[in-house]
C-alpha cells in the first residue's frame, strides 16, 4: 500500500509570506505527527493530530498551526515566514491499536524562506 | 523532559567492517524507535525496540530499559548503510524525541 505522502516536495517563500504543507497518511492510519529538522535544532515534534483533534503539541510559536480532515490527510501552516523557518517538515503516521507506536514517515516538504 | 544521547556523532568505516551505534536517555520510556535518514531526507524505520532484542538481516538492535540504553549493531557494513543515524523515544507515539544522530560514511 502507498506510503505517506507529502506536497509539495520542494517551495521557496520569502520572509512575511505563509505556507501550507499537506500530509496524505497510509491508508487505514488516523494518527498524524509533524516534525521540523533543522541542522542547528535536529529533529523537532511540532504537533500531533488523531480524530481531527490535536492530541499534543510541541514549543513552537502560534505561527505553527496544523489540522486534520475527516479522511486523516493532515495540513500545517506557518504564517509570517522567518528565515528561521527554513527546514526539512516530517510527517509521520501510525495506526490505531496494536503497532499505534510505530511512526512511518514520508519523504519530507524542504522549506526555503529567502 | 526526556534527553536522548546518541554516540559517536561520527564514524568512518571501511566497508565490511561491523559498528555498534549507542542511545542512552534519561528517564523512562514505552517507545523507542532506530531510523535510517538517507541523503534525500527520508527517515526509515529501522527498529521499533522499547525493549528487549531485535534483529534484521545485518542489522541488530537491543534496548536495556531498566539501565536506559539502546545499542544498534550493522554488521559487515556496505556503502549504502551511509547516513544518518538516529535514535527516537518517548511515551507512545505522540512527541518523540530525538536523539542528535550518528553520521555514518562507509567508505569503499
Amino acid at each position: 500500500k502507498a506510503g505517506v505522502t507529502q506536497t509539495p516536495r520542494y517551495l521557496i517563500k520569502t520572509r512575511g509570506q505563509q505556507v501550507t504543507l499537506s500530509c496524505s497518511p497510509i491508508s487505514g492510519h488516523r494518527s498524524v505527527s509533524w516534525y521540523q529538522q533543522t541542522p542547528g535544532q535536529g529533529l523537532q515534534f511540532l504537533f500531533e493530530y488523531f480524530s481531527e483533534t490535536q492530541r499534543n503539541k510541541g514549543n513552537f510559536p502560534g505561527r505553527f498551526s496544523g489540522r486534520q480532515f475527516s479522511n486523516s490527510r493532515s495540513e500545517m501552516n506557518v504564517s509570517t515566514l522567518e528565515l528561521g523557518d527554513s527546514a526539512l517538515y516530517l510527517c509521520a503516521s501510525s495506526q490505531f491499536g496494536p503497532g499505534a507506536n510505530v511512526l512511518t514517515f514520508g519523504a519530507g516538504s524542504r522549506l526555503t524562506v529567502l | 523532559g526526556i534527553q536522548v544521547e546518541q554516540s559517536p556523532p561520527d564514524l568512518i568505516l571501511q566497508e565490511g567492517a561491523n559498528s555498534t551505534l549507542r542511545c542512552n536517555f534519561s528517564d523512562s520510556v514505552n517507545n523507542l524507535q532506530w531510523f535510517h535518514q538517507n541523503p534525500w531526507g527520508q527517515l526509515i524505520n529501522l527498529f521499533y525496540i522499547p525493549s528487549g532484542t531485535k534483529q534484521n538481516g545485518r542489522l541488530s538492535a537491543t534496548t536495556v530499559a531498566t539501565e536506559r540504553y539502546s545499542l544498534l549493531y550493522i554488521s559487515s557494513s556496505q556503502t549504502t548503510d551511509s547516513g544518518v543515524y538516529f535514535c527516537a523515544v518517548g511515551q507512545g507515539a505522540q512527541k518523540l524525541v530525538f536523539g542528535q544522530g550518528t553520521r555514518l560514511t562507509i567508505n569503499p
